[in-house]
């Protein structure tokens, strides 16, 4: 299972929006709407942003939201704040109680 | 506060074995089924494994199949994971993260470097 799609990076000055794409295939991201999105600051454990494409676990700002097209998931952060810099992954179901992540995006606050 | 706690990491030579485990805290163990989730030196998330919340059912990367062994001690409230014939591309930060939906992984643990190297 090859690692899903993801662009190196991203930037934005604050208070802009940047989205950050997540291209799998017909078998993984176009196949189920269970893709999930994690933010990782340097040297510390992955955080849960988004599960099942779009929902928001409690405690993460609703200026972070998700979406899928097809064979591509989505992720969005409006507003952006010096803290949303980090790196984020995108992570599918691909069936047979297996997954698949992304190769992930570094997000950065100009 | 829920709490996964990971050990067992080291320098360890190619082909030979580690264990690592995840002490959980928090909440009700035995009612989530629980993974592990590599990274290597400034690289990538990778899926490691899955098992159930009683330990029935076992998944497994391919790139891992038939040389680790997830496995989990409900009254210890501890998960493990068995690496067997080691490589040096198994070198990563291993985190054990628990299940929710299924389908997603909230919260993780601080991770456990492994090296393998001679």
């Amino acid at each position: 299972q090859s690692a899903l799609t993801q662009p190196r990076s991203v930037s934005g000055s604050p208070g802009q929006s940047v989205t950050i794409s997540c291209t799998g295939t017909s078998s993984d991201v176009g196949d189920y709407n269970y893709v999930s999105w994690y933010q990782q600051h340097p040297d510390k454990a992955p955080k849960l942003m988004i599960y099942d494409v779009s929902k928001r676990p409690s405690g993460v700002p609703d200026r972070f939201s998700g979406s899928k097209s097809g064979n591509t998931a989505s992720l969005t952060i409006s507003g952006l704040q010096a803290e949303d810099e980090a790196d984020y992954y995108c992570c599918s179901y691909v069936g047979s109680y297996t997954f698949v992540f992304g190769t992930g995006t570094k997000v950065s606050v100009l | 506060q829920v709490q996964l706690v990971e050990s067992g990491g080291g320098v360890v030579q190619p082909g030979r074995s580690l264990r690592l485990s995840c002490a959980a805290s928090g909440f009700t163990f035995n009612d989530y089924g629980m993974h592990w989730v590599r990274q290597a030196p400034g690289k990538g998330l990778e899926w490691v494994a899955i098992i159930w919340y009683d330990g029935s059912n076992k998944y497994y990367a391919d790139s891992v199949k038939g040389r680790f062994t997830i496995s989990r001690d409900n009254s210890e409230n501890t998960l493990y994971l068995q690496m067997n014939s080691l490589r040096a591309e198994d070198t990563a930060v291993y985190y054990c993260a628990r299940g929710i939906t299924g389908t997603s992984f909230d919260p993780w643990g601080q991770g456990t470097l492994v090296t393998v190297s001679s």
